[in-house]
């Protein structure tokens, strides 16, 4: 079945600019999460959702980031103001409920020039 | 101080070889996760424990939570096996499941 998809897979931004990040979590997964990857290191968490509220996003680095997930199914990542540093490899994964293991997206690499 | 920590950062083994990877975490939590990561692949999630020991093919990965120290092993293996290997764990100080902490991965290199 189809795995986690996230779009775009590339995405090149302009520092200031703004940009939006989709995932399509499994269907019927529940629970979605988000995470950053820097190069080099391990990825950090962003924010996660169960159904349609955000469970914890206690990872969101400043108010320029923002996610929603308005039908309980696609996530958007929204990223304000774009900087240097956001650029990354943002990472989307869900899975059928709080317990069980994740299925992770292959992410979207993020370079802010 | 980080709260997970891996070892080795780099492995370099034959084909065939046992492999060990070490995890160590310095904090309260409810699961622990194995995480393999192919270079510009995405990640997959090979184990998710919470006690004991778990098998997966030519995979192991066990969890002391007395010691806060948890291991995965790769019995026979193989140049496929060639990735970077991230454990990570979640719930903790009863955090959310989802906001999970990582180590920052071991690279393991297996020589034909």
């Amino acid at each position: 079945g189809a795995g986690v998809s996230q779009t775009p897979s590339n995405k090149v931004t302009e520092k200031g600019k703004y940009v939006e990040l989709r995932c399509d979590p499994i269907s019927g997964h529940t629970a979605l999460y988000w995470y950053r990857q820097s190069l080099g290191q391990g990825p950090e968490f962003l924010i996660y959702f169960q159904g349609t509220g955000a469970a914890d996003d206690s990872g969101l680095p400043n108010d320029r980031f923002f996610a929603v997930r308005p039908e309980g199914s696609v996530s958007t990542l929204k990223i304000q103001r774009t900087e240097r540093g956001d650029s990354a490899v943002y990472l989307c994964a869900s899975s059928p409920d709080r317990n069980s293991p994740l299925h992770f997206g292959n992410g979207t690499r993020l370079t802010v020039t | 101080k980080n709260e997970v920590e891996q070892s080795p950062q780099n492995l370099t083994a034959q084909e065939g070889e046992f492999i060990t990877i070490n995890c160590s975490y310095s904090v309260g939590i409810s699961a622990l996760h194995w995480l393999q990561q192919h270079p510009g692949g995405g990640i997959v999630s090979l184990f998710m424990l919470s006690s004991g020991k778990k098998k997966h093919g030519r995979l192991i990965a066990t969890i002391n939570i007395q010691e806060k120290h948890s291991s995965l092993h790769i019995t026979a293996s193989h140049p496929r096996d060639s990735a970077v290997y991230i454990c990570a764990v979640s719930g903790v100080g009863g955090g959310s499941q989802g906001n999970l902490i990582f180590g920052k991965g071991t690279k393991l290199s297996v020589k034909p």
